[in-house]
């Protein structure tokens, strides 16, 4: 997985409550995917980022769902009021600029979110 | 129409045999096309790229791609039981803005039985 880190690996709300999802890129890697796999569905693009910027979101919920990659740490997955429908797996990808175009994305093994 | 079908499996061959995974796209834009694979409970690993029509061979994965018919396949020679896992087919952004933007199949399980 090329060194895509992303913690928790495994997360379990409440229904109302906030989850928090952390991705940290390959060390030189400065573009940052979200992506989500529902229960018995494909991954779906959720939202693209560089450092400091969104851009690309048109993946993301309009409510409740939020992502950021500060200029230092992590980013970040924010997912307000979970309601059972954001039990997923959330994957993090990165790439670097130089291949950005071929679509070789590295995965981090994923943060399972569990809401009950 | 969905943007990208796959067939639907579960698909099972037996060890040592071929096995065929279709995807079509609707996206008549896409110039890029991407097969990842996903063993149960893990994350997806690229293990083939094709831009152009045609045949592209690594080791015992060969892509095909036809782009006036929308279709991209890969076929798996000398099938191994660890070959089993999920294989998704992601065509590119044809925009090209968000290179790492892809659009999954929902992917056909591969099951190789020794």
């Amino acid at each position: 997985n090329a060194g895509v880190m992303q913690n928790p690996r495994h997360l379990v709300r409440r229904r109302g409550q906030e989850a928090r999802l952390r991705c940290s890129p390959v060390k030189g890697h400065s573009h940052v995917y979200w992506y989500r796999q529902l229960p018995e569905e494909g991954l779906k693009f959720m939202v693209y980022l560089q450092k400091e910027n969104i851009i690309d979101e048109s993946g993301m919920p309009k409510e409740r769902f939020s992502a950021e990659f500060p200029k230092e740490g992590p980013s970040i997955l924010r997912i307000q009021q979970v309601v059972r429908g954001d039990s997923a797996a959330y994957f993090c990808a990165s790439t670097t600029t130089r291949v950005a175009n071929t679509g070789e994305l590295f995965f981090g093994e994923g943060s399972r979110l569990t809401v009950l | 129409q969905k943007e990208v079908e796959q067939n639907s499996g579960p698909l099972s061959v037996p060890e040592g045999a071929i096995a065929s995974l279709n995807c079509t796209y609707s996206d008549r834009g896409s110039q890029s096309f991407f097969w990842y694979r996903q063993y149960s409970g893990k994350s997806p690993e690229l293990i083939m790229s094709i831009y152009s029509n045609g045949d592209k061979e690594d080791g015992r994965f060969t892509a095909q791609l036809n782009k006036a018919s929308q279709y991209v396949s890969l076929l798996i020679r000398d099938s191994q039981p660890s070959d089993s896992a999920t294989y998704l087919c992601a065509p590119g952004d044809a925009g090209g803005t968000s290179y790492g933007k892809l659009t999954f199949g929902q992917g056909t399980i591969l099951t190789v039985h020794p």
